[in-house]
């Protein structure tokens, strides 16, 4: 039972130009959700996040939307860099996890970004 | 600063083994989760530990154990190896930021079963 769904296992975009991927999930007890990076031989590294309070979250060239009502979340790199190409995952968890009582996150497959240069 | 350091970094095994897998936190860390990443898949969480307890478990099998130590280091061990425990094991410690604990993974270890 996937909790976090990425239906596009790659994307690919032109260097300078939007990046847009996205998530859904459908565990209503997530309230929390975050970005990572992934490049290979490393592990994942934290992006952005947000709370199921707000809607939009910057960082940078980075924007993370979430739509509650349709329990989907989008993440927006502008403008796209050659860097950028790595394995991105979304992941969730709880709304209990501020207490160190649970910081269980589950993660969505994972997109495989391409800038093209 | 160092980041989560894991040990080794490859590891190959046969069906039946037993084997250890090791993490360094971060300095001032003191919680540290196990994640499997198997290929084409999302990491999944097996373990977390706070101050040397166990505060949340995975849906994996009795086989999975992990404990931690004084010093806030933490292994995973896995008994009776299965040629489908072949994954990336990531480990990950985290702090405190108030209304959400950020999470630092290491580069995991990558475990062949034959």
């Amino acid at each position: 039972d996937q909790q976090v769904k990425q239906n596009s296992p790659s994307l690919s975009v032109q260097e300078g130009r939007i990046s847009i991927l996205n998530c859904d999930y459908t565990n209503s007890m997530f309230d929390y959700f975050l970005w990572y990076k992934k490049y290979p031989a490393e592990g994942p590294t934290f992006l952005i996040s947000i709370s199921s309070i707000k809607d939009k979250n910057e960082d940078g060239r980075f924007t993370v939307f979430l739509n509650k009502s349709a329990k989907h979340l989008s993440l927006h790199i502008v403008p796209s860099q050659p860097g950028d190409s790595a394995v991105y995952f979304c992941a969730a968890s709880p709304s209990s996890w501020a207490n160190f009582g649970n910081e269980k996150l589950t993660f969505g497959t994972g997109t495989r970004l391409t800038i093209i240069p | 600063d160092a980041g989560v350091t894991q040990s080794p970094t490859h590891l190959i095994k046969t069906r039946g083994q037993q084997v250890t897998l090791r993490c360094s936190p971060i300095s001032g860390h003191k919680s540290v989760s196990w994640y499997q990443q198997v290929l084409g898949q999302g990491p999944q969480f097996i373990f977390q530990y706070y101050e040397k307890e166990e505060r949340g478990r995975g849906n994996f099998p009795d086989r999975f154990s992990a404990r931690q130590f004084p010093n806030y280091s933490s292994e995973l061990n896995v008994n009776a190896l299965l040629l489908g425990d072949s994954a990336l094991y990531l480990c990950a410690s985290s702090f405190s930021r108030g209304s959400y604990n950020e999470q630092f993974f290491g580069p995991g270890t990558r475990l062949t079963v034959l």
